[in-house]
């Protein structure tokens, strides 16, 4: 069985230029995790998906970052634009419908690792 | 809020020595625990987990936790540890109630030399 996909891998942008990242979950998971992991810290999270809809967007940067899951399936972080700040490693997890159990585990992908010059 | 703190930021230990690592959170309710292992250039992989029951979660690789409730603690161990256990650990929380997203420490880097 195939894990969580992201891509790209790396990224090295100047500040104020827009980047996007992209995930493909598990088959069959519902929800969607996007996290950022700082140098040196846990991963936090920014927002969280069941099928298409944004459930905790809570912190999102809205200004600008956003994100859509428009099929309930693939997702894509988008930040516009990009400073300084935003370097880290972009996560994405999965885990199948909470519906079918009182809590499922999260998988996640190997990241998007931003550098903002 | 949640929050969940490791003591430790880095930690040294020659192979075969005993490993403890500390973690404490901070929530009332009932919750969810969890270590997850990051080896160098991989993804983060769930080490073990505690639901309910026993508090005394055997995982992967050797690696056990015990879930203190008076001590809001969910400490990780090993007994031996061998060179590739090298990687950063993260305890992480959820409350217990539908997919709630996990509230990570800060992460504990373990080096073990040979």
């Amino acid at each position: 069985e195939a894990g969580v996909v992201q891509s790209p891998r790396y990224k090295i942008i100047e500040k104020k230029q827009p980047v996007a990242f992209w995930c493909n979950p598990i088959s069959g998971h519902n929800t969607l995790y996007w996290y950022l992991q700082n140098l040196g810290q846990g991963p936090e999270l920014l927002i969280r998906y069941e099928n298409e809809e944004a459930v905790d967007d809570s912190q999102l940067p809205k200004d600008r970052f956003s994100a859509e899951r428009l099929k309930g399936v693939d997702s894509t972080l988008k930040i516009q634009p990009a400073e300084l700040g935003d370097s880290a490693v972009y996560l994405c997890a999965s885990s199948l419908d909470h519906r079918l159990a009182p809590y499922n585990e999260q998988f996640f992908g190997p990241g998007t690792r931003l550098t903002v010059l | 809020a949640q929050s969940v703190s490791q003591h430790n930021h880095h930690v040294i230990l020659s192979e075969a020595a005993s490993l403890e690592l500390g973690c404490n959170y901070s929530y009332g309710g009932t919750v969810n625990l969890f270590w997850y292992v990051q080896y160098p250039g991989q993804h983060l992989q769930l080490l073990l987990k505690y639901f309910s029951g026993d508090p005394l979660v055997k995982g992967i690789k050797g690696f056990e936790a015990e879930f203190i409730k008076s001590k809001f603690s969910f400490n990780l161990r090993k007994p031996s540890v061998q060179w590739s256990d090298t990687a950063e650990y993260f305890c992480a929380v959820t409350r217990n109630s539908g997919n709630t997203p996990l509230v990570f420490g800060k992460g504990t880097r373990l080096s073990v030399i040979a």
